[in-house]
């Protein structure tokens, strides 16, 4: 059974600073991972996707990714109220190009 | 910007009944996916298509479930004989191609209730 773990949260930080969500997985053969936000009640919406070690960043995203310890995670810089919301990971596994397995999602909340 | 369209947005739907749900997925995208989230847990694939056939399923999508492409814009999910554990929020997706640098843009997603 190829599984995404999260921490489900919730995460608590102030206006201004650093989010750090993390998520690992049990598949040695996953190849890419993507990184979802979730407005309550609405659809997954893609903030973006890492597939090699090190970092990727994107404005105030950073995704990290460490195949040897099967970890990734996302780094929300200057963190803002409207990034209120449940944070998904979702991983591609070798071997199949279509099949997304998602994480439970993380919540952050951000205090004004 | 492009997106993925979703059709109706809530469905209420009696025990036993058929439901079609409806996708319009971004015009130059040629893989068209279905997940579904159950309240509170989470989201879960159900079947991604391509060249109007199915490319993979998962354990979830049995002989209930079907897929099909009608038209050159829409790719619909019918439920035959709904249950009432198949009340869940049912997302479309869509990419230009499967693989690992191809992102799978979501649609708002379908409410289906079953009483």
């Amino acid at each position: 059974q190829k599984e995404v773990e999260q921490n489900s949260g919730p995460l608590s930080v102030p206006e201004g600073a650093i989010a750090s969500l993390n998520c690992t997985y049990s598949d040695r053969g996953s190849q890419s991972f993507f990184w979802y936000r979730q407005y309550s009640g609405k659809s997954p919406e893609l903030i973006m996707f890492i597939y090699s070690n090190g970092d990727k960043e994107d404005g105030r995203f950073t995704a990290q990714l460490n195949k040897a310890s099967q970890y990734v995670s996302l780094l929300i810089r200057d963190s803002q109220p409207s990034d209120s919301a449940t944070y998904l990971c979702a991983v591609l596994h070798l071997g199949s190009n279509y099949k997304l397995t998602f994480g439970k999602g993380t919540l952050l909340t951000v205090n004004p | 910007e492009p997106e993925v369209t979703q059709t109706p947005s809530h469905q209420v739907t009696q025990m036993g009944q058929e439901v079609i749900l409806r996708c319009v997925p971004i015009s130059n995208h040629l893989y068209f996916y279905w997940y579904r989230q159950i309240l509170g847990q989470k989201v879960e694939f159900l079947v991604s298509f391509y060249n109007n056939e199915i490319s993979e399923k998962s354990e979830i999508f049995d002989d209930q479930f079907s897929v099909e492409r009608p038209d050159g814009s829409n790719f619909t999910l019918k439920i035959r004989s709904t249950k009432l554990e198949d009340s869940a929020m049912y997302f479309c997706a869509s990419s230009e191609s499967p693989g690992q640098v191809y992102e799978q843009y979501f649609g708002p997603g379908t409410r289906l209730t079953v009483t």
